[in-house]
């Protein structure tokens, strides 16, 4: 049975500063790794998809990194902002369109 | 495009009264999927459509729940009789085609408190 742990639980920085969330999981026979957003309240929002063939994907100050063999990806941050506080979830499809979600990062960005 | 519409945004009710919710996916995305969230469990894939039909439903809890899909607008998942345990927030999400592919969208959730 697949299993997303993420690492830290929760996060606080000062604003500007470049963060690091890490995501790990059991089996590393997936299709794909999502990275996505939660702010409360709300749904979540899809951040980033890295395909099991590729190593990393980029949109504007984030950037994620996958080692399918080692069962890890990070979401890195750069300059962080308030407005990226929120709670940051990794998702990893193993078969059958079926993604298996960590509990979370839980990110504040202090002014 | 709207998003994923979910309704109710919140639902209050007594145990052992049904309980629907309502979703509305994207216009043209094949697939629709019920998530639900819960502090002890995190999210949890309950059931997935594909062109209106069930493909997998390993993930609903009981016989209590039930989900359909008349056609490619409009979804339902329904708890009958509802329980406290069900207390959760229900996700309903779409994505264009299957999510090996593509991202996968979210509705805001229905937040069900049953007491």
């Amino acid at each position: 049975k697949q299993e997303v742990t993420q690492i830290p639980a929760a996060l606080s920085v000062p604003e500007g500063e470049n963060l690091v969330l890490n995501c790990s999981f059991t089996d590393s026979a997936i299709y794909n790794l999502q990275w996505f957003r939660q702010d409360p309240g709300k749904g979540l929002t899809s951040l980033l998809l890295i395909q099991s063939s590729q190593r990393e994907q980029t949109s504007g100050r984030l950037n994620a990194s996958l080692d399918k063999s080692s069962g890890r990806s990070t979401l890195y941050i750069a300059a962080s902002q308030p407005g990226d506080s929120a709670t940051y979830l990794c998702a990893v499809e193993t078969s059958g369109s079926r993604l298996t979600f960590g509990e979370g990062t839980q990110l504040t960005v202090n002014p | 495009d709207a998003g994923v519409i979910q309704s109710p945004r919140h639902e209050v009710t007594e145990m052992g009264q049904e309980v629907t919710l309502r979703c509305k996916p994207i216009s043209g995305h094949d697939y629709l999927f019920w998530y639900r969230q819960t502090m002890m469990r995190g999210l949890e894939l309950l059931i997935y459509f594909n062109n209106n039909v069930p493909i997998d439903d390993s993930g609903m809890p009981e016989d209590r729940f039930s989900a359909k899909m008349p056609n490619a607008s409009f979804s339902t998942l329904k708890i009958q009789p509802s329980e406290p345990r069900d207390s959760a927030v229900y996700f309903c999400a779409s994505s264009p085609h299957s999510p090996t592919n593509e991202k996968l969208f979210f509705g805001s959730g229905t937040q069900l408190s049953v007491l």
